[in-house]
């Protein structure tokens, strides 16, 4: 059975603090990692990681992917308020018929208090 | 426009009744799929479903269907609902080949 696993489940920083998020996967089929952000509503896309060693970078987020040793990271320096969400790290297989399956792991719950 | 919508956004509604959320997406993608929040915000495919196939994932009682209309449309159906059956249903869309899926804003499903 597919497995991705986040860390640390939760984390509370202040503004201005950089922070790592973690997430580790077991997958047949490995298609990409992608990360999203929740807030109230729907996961919004952030990242989608397909290549090793590759940075992704959107402003002050960033991204990698580690296909040898499984795991991929998500970076966000100089944090805001705004940062506070759940970061929820999925992986993608393909499931068949041009369908992929996500499978996610149980998100970070990032608090930035002021 | 909004592209992944879904209706209700909220439902309550008795154990043992039948209910359906819909969902519609304008990206004129190929594939759409249902995913399930949990309480504790851990989200599981359900169901993903193309012109050609759909593949259901085993661990889904066999009380919900998805029913698709046309490519841009895939309602979820809920037959004898149960208490655990309350959380988020969000539908999402990929386009053919893509892993992104975006997804919609949720319903709320609440059964008492």
């Amino acid at each position: 059975e597919d497995k991705v696993v986040q860390s640390p489940l939760s984390l509370v920083v202040h503004e201005g603090d950089t922070v790592t998020l973690n997430c580790s996967y077991e997958v047949t089929n490995f298609r990409s990692l992608l990360w999203y952000k929740q807030e109230k509503k729907a996961p919004t896309f952030l990242f989608m990681l397909t290549s090793s060693g590759i940075e992704k970078k959107s402003g002050r987020l960033s991204s990698i992917l580690d296909k040898k040793e499984l795991f991929s990271i998500l970076n966000i320096t100089a944090t805001q308020t705004g940062d506070s969400a759940i970061y929820l790290c999925a992986v993608s297989r393909n499931s068949g018929a041009g369908s992929y399956q996500l499978t996610f792991g149980k998100g970070t719950k990032l608090s930035v208090i002021p | 426009d909004t592209a992944v919508s879904q209706t209700p956004k909220y439902l309550v509604t008795q154990m043992g009744n039948d209910k359906s959320i819909k969902c519609e997406q304008n990206l004129g993608h190929d594939t759409m799929y249902w995913y399930k929040q949990d309480s504790k915000k851990f989200l599981k495919i359900m169901f993903s479903y193309n012109n050609k196939e759909l593949i259901i994932n085993e661990t889904v009682p066999n009380r919900f269907s998805p029913k698709s209309p046309d490519k841009a449309h895939l309602n979820l159906h809920i037959n004898s609902l149960e208490l655990g059956d309350s959380a988020v249903y969000f539908c999402a869309s990929s386009s053919q080949g893509s892993s992104e899926a975006f997804f919609g804003q949720g319903t709320r499903l609440t059964v008492v």
